[in-house]
């Protein structure tokens, strides 16, 4: 198990391009998160999957974003139309459902930095 | 709008110093409370959580919180140099079965050796 792995880690695009992103959870984790972080704040939640189901979207999320997660297992998450305000780490973090009595701990990965010119 | 606040520092102590970390947040329903480190460039770390009032010690850290204050604190003994970082406070509703976090801005931590 080597952790949450994310890929890229860095894209530059021009504006108006399509991106996508990728995010391989934890092998045993069913709960997969997608935060983005822009330069001096701390993340914000965009979507959230338990399995393959989408449960969670951030208004933060326009219509430009789509995430899925087919097969309950890797995610992606793809920009459409790309604009510069896009450039920012895009973080993706696993869990599982705690059990009794325990608490939800979620594990980051690396992070894909998006720069949009 | 949920809102997490936190000094953005830097807050510079020498090395062996308590450091203390403040973080205030506006929803008085919050019930989770989580302490992450995030070293340049890299992605943030879990290092401490808390859900009830008072004091949670893992190590060289405590984690205080004090809901009527709607305030938590962490505090790094011995601070090493490797604990220069930024240090990220987020806060969980606990009403949406998951883990929906407001994160604040962070404290960006310097340990002088």
């Amino acid at each position: 198990d080597t952790g949450v792995s994310q890929d890229p880690r860095h894209k530059i695009t021009k504006r108006g391009q399509n991106v996508t992103f990728r995010c391989d959870p934890i092998s045993e984790h069913n709960r997969l998160y997608w935060y983005r972080q822009t330069l001096g704040q701390g993340p914000e939640f965009l979507t959230y999957f338990q399995n393959e189901a989408q449960l969670e979207k951030s208004r933060l999320l326009s219509d430009r974003f789509s995430a899925e997660r087919p097969k309950g297992s890797f995610s992606t998450l793809e920009i459409q139309r790309t604009e510069q305000g896009d450039s920012a780490m895009y973080l993706c973090a696993s869990s599982s459902v705690p059990g009794q009595g325990a608490k939800e701990k979620l594990f980051f990965g690396s992070g894909t930095q998006l720069s949009v010119l | 709008q949920k809102e997490v606040e936190q000094n953005s520092g830097p807050l510079s102590v020498p090395e062996g110093a308590i450091a203390s970390l403040n973080c205030t947040y506006s929803d008085r329903g919050s019930q989770s409370f989580f302490w992450y480190r995030q070293y340049s460039g890299k992605s943030p770390e879990l290092i401490m959580f808390i859900y009830s009032n008072g004091d949670k010690e893992d190590g060289r850290f405590t984690a205080q919180l004090n809901k009527a204050s709607q305030y938590v604190s962490l505090l790094i003994r011995d601070s090493q140099p490797s604990d220069s970082a930024t240090y990220l406070c987020a806060v969980d509703s606990g009403n949406t079965g998951f883990q929906k976090l407001v994160f604040g801005t962070g404290t960006r931590l310097l340990v002088s050796p």
